[in-house]
């Protein structure tokens, strides 16, 4: 268990349909951090939350939104989904940006399936 | 897009074998990481070597870095049947926004 939890593990849902993925980034740590990995693209940085705050954007769709709440467990909303939007959903969390030797720690993933 | 690209893209040894990938960039970096990767599971953060830094050891994980160059190496040392795996490199360049490079799949066969 690294510390930062991801649910559900997997999801499958229809073509249009809205979805949501929830992160609960490793006790004490400020920042989330969103990818997505698909087999035609890799690993694709989506975006970033620090302390509530948006931090930073990646390849993230208008579709896609995210929020981080005060208890700081972040949330990333898929809307309208095609079918291109399967893919693993990860979340990872660090105390600081680009501070400490150790990285940053992901969660287990979000599988989403759409059908 | 990806900013890395790793090589080989897969790679297949015997156990107690050394496995080396590599790993080239292709902007500034604050520090570059290398991650595993099991089956599609969760990324597991290996080592992490920043730009004023040119080797790192970890157990039996050796990395070097070469900012000339923009590029980097990972070597496992005696692998195991556990050590096989995906992994990753990434960049970090202002702190958080990780570019990850495709991925190296290592297979070690007992």
């Amino acid at each position: 268990d690294s510390g930062v939890t991801q649910t559900p593990k997997h999801l499958i849902t229809a073509t249009g349909q809205r979805v949501t993925l929830r992160c609960s980034p490793r006790s004490g740590d400020l920042s989330v951090y969103w990818y997505q990995q698909s087999l035609d693209q890799g690993l694709q940085f989506l975006i970033q939350y620090y302390n509530g705050e948006e931090r930073a954007k990646g390849n993230i769709l208008e579709r896609f939104s995210a929020q981080q709440f005060p208890d700081l467990h972040s949330e990333l909303n898929l809307s309208s989904l095609e079918l291109g939007d399967s893919a693993l959903y990860f979340c990872a969390s660090s105390a600081n940006p680009g501070q400490g030797e150790v990285g940053y720690t992901f969660g287990s993933g979000t599988r989403l399936t759409v059908v | 897009s990806q900013q890395g690209e790793e090589d080989p893209q897969a790679l297949s040894i015997q156990e107690g074998e050394n496995a080396t990938m590599n790993c080239s960039y292709k902007t500034s970096i604050n520090n570059l990481q290398w991650y595993r990767q099991n089956s599609g599971r969760g990324l597991v953060h290996l080592i992490l070597i920043r730009s004023n830094e040119r080797e790192k050891h970890s157990g039996r994980l050796r990395v070097t870095l070469d900012t000339s160059k923009k590029s980097s190496s990972l070597l496992i040392t005696a692998s195991r049947a556990a050590d096989t795996a995906s992994y990753f490199c990434a960049t970090d360049a202002w702190g958080g926004k990780l570019i990850f490079g495709q991925g190296t799949e290592l297979s070690v066969k007992p």
